[in-house]
């Protein structure tokens, strides 16, 4: 099945950018979803299809699908981004949805 | 406001049954397929299954690691979907979360969450 590669932590400075991968083999043929989770929370959509925004979502957050790295994009990192991100595609061969591993944000 | 509420969770013996249902609001829910995911004690997203809207057949698909003990459905007059859990593992003792696929059918991002529901199992 196919899999999806999430460093396990980012650290970042607040008002700095960071920005956090999901590794996948061709990835960028296959549009990229990606969620957070703060703690004791469900996952929320932060980005889908690759660079769409749920219109609640701040612009800080973008991103970008390429060869075979995806990457999220959070721009002047606050506080409350502090959380786990984690990025999703639709297997095109099994037709089910996979997950990556999931990345820890630590705001400095 | 979207709302989807899980209910039925709770503490089960190993090889028993329990059924989870997601109450939806705030949408028209034939419109939509629905899905469940799982969430281990300190691990990552699983999913673990979904059933399409009727217009793209009604149809369910399940992880490996649950097929032919998990099933989906969904009653649309109702606004309810359900996951029927047979045959339960240690493994499975995880939050559940009824998730909301953007459209009717496959390749959509979720983008509505339920709060989830945790179901234990153990003797």
């Amino acid at each position: 099945s196919y899999v999806l590669t999430q460093p396990p932590s980012v650290s970042v400075a607040p008002g700095k950018t960071a920005k956090i991968t999901c590794g996948g083999d061709n990835i960028g043929s296959t549009g990229v979803h990606w969620y957070q989770q703060k703690p004791g929370q469900a996952p929320v959509l932060v980005v889908y299809d690759d660079s769409d925004r749920p219109s609640e979502i701040p612009e800080r957050f973008s991103g970008s699908n390429s060869g075979n790295t995806a990457t999220l994009t959070i721009s002047g990192v606050e506080a409350g981004d502090e959380a786990d991100y984690y990025c999703q595609v639709w297997d095109n061969n099994s037709v089910h949805p996979v997950f990556g591993g999931g990345t820890k944000l630590t705001v400095l | 406001e979207v709302q989807l509420v899980e209910s039925g969770g709770g503490l089960v013996q190993p090889g028993r049954s329990l059924r989870l249902s997601c109450t939806a609001s705030g949408f028209t829910f034939g419109d939509y397929a629905m899905s469940w995911v799982r969430q281990a004690p300190g691990k990552g997203l699983e999913w673990v299954g979904f059933i399409r809207s009727k217009a793209y057949g009604g149809t369910e698909e399940n992880a490996a690691s649950v097929k032919g003990r998990f099933t989906i459905s969904r009653d649309d007059s109702k606004s309810i979907a359900y996951l029927q859990m047979n045959s339960l593992k240690s493994e499975d003792t995880a939050v559940y979360y009824c998730t909301r696929g953007k459209g009717g059918g496959d390749y959509d991002p979720f983008d509505y969450w339920g709060q989830g529901t945790l179901v234990t199992v153990s003797s």
